[in-house]
């Protein structure tokens, strides 16, 4: 099957720092990656869309200049959280999919990154 | 009215006996169809994918879509305690990558 890592599972930080969440797609080229958080109880919420060579484009109310997204290769799209703040502080998962000429827009999902702000 | 609806639950089912979890979608020209599960505290897993009208059978899991009625379903049999999780329906629509997901039933499978 198709395997999403991403690293690291879990991070803390302090208020203000940078952090940076990598996923990689293992076995399969990834067209296209998506970058997603979840508040505890609630529904996944889409943050942006990256393709292999091109800049992400990211979902409204979603800031480009807080969330930096990098697709340097079509096995591995990095999420940068700048500046974070406790706010920021949410389960980031990110899934990764092949696209038509893959399997029809299945998207396979990494385990995900707790990210702590303190 | 939302893209993907799904009744967010909780669904309480026997163990042992079939849960049935349903999902609309609005857009006509929705393609691809998929039931995911999630545990909590874990990222989504991808268990059924769904392209054309019918039935898809794959051991315990059958999806079903019905594109007139725009609606999908996902029947689990012989339902385990380990079902229990949050089956999210997800739609592509065939114009780009994404997928759009409904919010979530929660299923409680009772020992």
């Amino acid at each position: 099957g198709a395997v999403v890592s991403q690293h690291p599972s879990r991070v803390i930080c302090k208020s203000g720092t940078s952090v940076k969440i990598e996923c990689r797609s293992l076995d399969f080229q990834a067209t296209t990656m998506f970058w997603y958080r979840q508040f505890p109880k609630k529904s996944l919420m889409l943050m942006a869309t990256s393709n292999e060579g091109s800049k992400a484009t990211y979902e409204q109310g979603v800031e480009k200049d807080k969330f930096l997204i990098n697709h340097a290769s079509l096995t591995l799209s990095t999420l940068t959280v700048t500046s974070a703040h406790p706010e920021d502080s949410s389960f980031y998962i990110c899934s990764a999919s092949g696209g038509r000429l893959g399997s029809s827009y299945e998207q396979y999902f990494g385990p995900g990154t707790r990210l702590t702000v303190t | 009215q939302k893209e993907v609806e799904q009744n967010s639950g909780p669904l309480s089912v026997p163990e042992g006996a079939i849960a049935s979890l349903n999902c609309t979608y609005s857009d006509r020209v929705s393609q691809s169809f998929f039931w995911y599960r999630q545990y909590s505290g874990k990222s989504p897993e991808l268990i059924m994918s769904i392209y054309s009208n019918g039935d898809k059978e794959d051991g315990r899991f059958t999806a079903q879509l019905n594109k007139a009625s725009q609606y999908v379903s996902l029947l689990i049999r012989d339902s385990q305690p380990s079902d229990s999780a949050t089956y999210l329906c997800a739609v592509n629509k065939g114009r780009d990558d994404k997928i759009i997901f409904g919010k979530g039933t929660r299923l409680h499978i009772l020992p």
